[in-house]
């Protein structure tokens, strides 16, 4: 079955600096990568996706990049926020009936 | 929409009881899926429904753990005994097909079992 490492488990940046985020996974026949932001004490939300046709996908200060070839994505987040700083989680899905499979979380805290 | 619907939000429980999670899908979807969150696992899916069957169980950790969904806007999670290691936060999300958005979580429930 899938599976999807995140890296860093923790990350620190200084407000107005740039975030940057790793997942790999292992299946091949994955096509849909979501990415989901999680405030202290509140529910997972969708911030950004991108499917295995598309290499990059930007939504203002946050970007999402796909390399199908190497098997990871990322997402950039420019001129952070302290308003950023929360756990963010990527996935994976392979199309089919397979549900999404999630990375272990990144905590990032933007330093103001 | 008033998205997806958890009760309740916060359970505290004595090891032994039963516990009941509720949880009310968006109206439409016709994925159901049941997640729990801790710090050494992240999120773990439990089991999940497509159209009120259940379709994978194979994340639900013990037979103590137990789920339905009598209806295309109602499921439920028990555990049935609780144990001190069950606390966590449970999240219910669903979604409309597999592959063609994001799934949407509620908001949760914290359960704490003493």
């Amino acid at each position: 079955g899938e599976n999807v490492e995140q890296h860093p488990s923790t990350l620190s940046v200084q407000e107005g600096d740039s975030a940057v985020i790793k997942c790999t996974y292992s299946d091949s026949a994955s096509n849909y990568f979501p990415w989901y932001k999680q405030e202290l004490g509140k529910r997972p939300q969708l911030i950004i996706d991108i499917r295995s046709n598309v290499g990059e996908k930007k939504d203002q200060r946050i970007a999402v990049t796909l390399n199908k070839t190497a098997k990871h994505f990322s997402l950039h987040i420019t001129e952070t926020q302290p308003e950023d700083s929360a756990v963010y989680f990527c996935a994976a899905l392979r199309s089919g009936n397979t549900p999404l499979v999630f990375g272990k979380g990144t905590r990032l805290s933007v330093i103001a | 929409d008033a998205g997806v619907i958890q009760s309740p939000r916060h359970e505290v429980t004595e090891m032994g009881q039963e516990v009941t999670l509720r949880c009310k899908p968006i109206s439409g979807h016709d994925y159901l899926f049941w997640y729990r969150q801790t710090m050494m696992r992240g999120l773990e899916l439990l089991i999940y429904f497509n159209n009120n069957v259940p379709i994978d169980d194979s994340g639900m950790p013990e037979d103590r753990f137990s789920a339905k969904m009598p209806n295309a806007s109602f499921s439920t999670l028990k555990i049935q005994p609780s144990e001190p290691r069950d606390s966590a936060v449970y999240f219910c999300a669903s979604s409309s097909g597999f592959s063609r958005h994001g799934y949407t979580f509620g908001s949760g429930t914290r359960l704490t079992v003493v």
